[in-house]
């Protein structure tokens, strides 16, 4: 079946842009989970879903973030007022439950200039 | 704050021989590991994952070791392979806590 997919795979923005990153999940995975990983790290934690809420926001850095999942599905990730820190590859992940298996998705690759 | 640590950056072993990556956590209320593999330009594959209540967890070539004493993990390969040869991610959970902390990554690479 499909797995979880990502666009775009890659963004090259402007500081002080707004941009927008798609997830689909898996279908009929209810946990949906956002991570961003920088070079020479692993993913960090941004955000968790559980439906359609928000289930842990924890690690969003500030306010000039913020994600959605209107219907239980497809997850956006904005960013606005972009700043050249937010460079780096967005992943996100779906599992068919909350603390079961992550599926990740191939990323979207944000270069902020 | 780093509460996953792979003090290893890369590891380079012969095809056929044991590859061991080796991971540390500091979180007492850690109680799911996982390893996934990342290649170039695609997300972390699950590999691997072993709950607290085990030692020792086995799939195939794959095998992950719990200390839960020493805050320590670890996976061994026997065989590598040159497929093998990826970025390795150690990742834990805690109960109602549902995001993972991954440590940095491990670069393995299995030379023909």
């Amino acid at each position: 079946g499909a797995g979880v997919s990502q666009t775009p795979s890659n963004k090259v923005t402007e500081k002080g842009k707004y941009v927008e990153l798609r997830c689909d999940p898996i279908s009929g995975h209810t946990a949906l989970y956002w991570y961003r990983q920088s070079l020479g790290q692993g993913p960090e934690f941004l955000i968790y879903f559980q439906g359609t809420g928000a289930a842990d926001d924890s690690g969003l850095p500030n306010d000039r973030f913020f994600a959605v999942r209107p219907e239980g599905s497809v997850s956006t990730l904005k960013i606005q007022r972009t700043e050249r820190g937010d460079s780096a590859v967005y992943l996100c992940a779906s599992s068919l439950w909350g603390r079961d298996t992550q599926y990740f998705g191939p990323g979207t690759r944000l270069t902020v200039l | 704050d780093q509460q996953v640590k792979q003090n290893s950056p890369s590891l380079s072993v012969q095809e056929g021989r044991i590859s061991i990556l080796n991971c540390d956590y500091t979180n007492s209320m850690f109680d799911y590991f996982l390893w996934y593999k990342k290649y170039p330009a695609e997300g972390p594959t699950f590999l691997i994952s072993i709950s607290s209540i085990k030692d020792k967890n086995e799939d195939g070539r794959f095998t992950v070791f719990l200390n839960k004493s020493a805050k320590h993990l670890s996976l061994h390969i026997v065989p590598s392979q040159p497929g093998d040869s990826a970025v390795y991610f150690c990742a834990a959970s805690a109960t109602n806590n549902n995001d993972m902390r991954f440590g940095a990554g491990t670069r393995l690479t299995v030379k023909p």
